[in-house]
């Protein structure tokens, strides 16, 4: 059985401060490593997809990096604010075949202005 | 462009009724897969449909079931409803297997 870890379960940091957190997850079976942002209520939006050893990606103040080798992810968020506040999933997916993402249980980020 | 769109959003059942739950994917989107959310779980993959076959299938009962039509919405159904069940329902489209696009959900709850 497949399994995606998150660390931490939360996080409580301030408006201005930069956050990091990790998905691990087993590096046989990889296809691609999805990073999404879930705020209550809405739907999950992704941010980004992920295939290549040593991949970095960014959007605005959020990057994400991946090593396929030892089996981990990492996103950051530089100068986090308010509106950074949301649960943020990591998902493997282990072949171009199917659609079967496995999630994390998630990191869920709040930030206090 | 329109995203994908899920239908009810809200539905209470009482045990032992079934239910049906709608998915519209994104317009060209052949792929569409369902996930459930229950307190204190990840998302757990339910099964995944493409060009109307069930192309993959994830560790539920056969009382969860699912199609897809011609147009590639889907929809799920589960039969004899139980308390367990009472979840919140997502479901996801693809066009190419790489970027997918989730739906608001569908917030179950069973009585």
């Amino acid at each position: 059985i497949l399994n995606v870890e998150q660390s931490p379960q939360s996080l409580h940091v301030q408006e201005g401060d930069s956050t990091n957190f990790t998905c691990s997850f087993p590096s046989s079976n990889f296809y691609a490593l999805h990073w999404y942002r879930w705020e209550t209520a809405k739907s999950p939006e992704a941010l980004f997809v992920m295939t290549l050893n040593g991949d970095e990606k960014k959007k605005g103040r959020i990057s994400a990096t991946l090593n396929t080798k030892e089996g981990y992810s990492y996103l950051y968020i530089k100068g986090s604010q308010p509106e950074d506040s949301a649960t943020y999933l990591c998902a493997l997916h282990g072949s171009g075949n199917t659609g079967k993402l496995i999630f994390g249980q998630g990191t869920t980020l709040q930030v206090k202005p | 462009k329109a995203g994908v769109t899920q239908t009810p959003r809200y539905l209470i059942k009482t045990r032992g009724q079934q239910v049906t739950l709608s998915c519209s994917p994104i317009s060209g989107h052949r792929s569409v897969s369902w996930y459930q959310q229950t307190p204190g779980q990840g998302l757990q993959f339910l099964f995944e449909y493409f060009s109307e076959t069930q192309r993959n299938k994830g560790n539920f009962p056969g009382r969860f079931s699912g199609r897809q039509f011609s147009n590639s919405r889907s929809e799920m159904n589960v039969s004899t409803l139980e308390l367990g069940d009472s979840a919140l329902y997502l479901c996801a489209s693809s066009a190419d297997n790489y970027g997918y696009t989730f739906g608001s959900g569908t917030r179950l709850t069973v009585v």
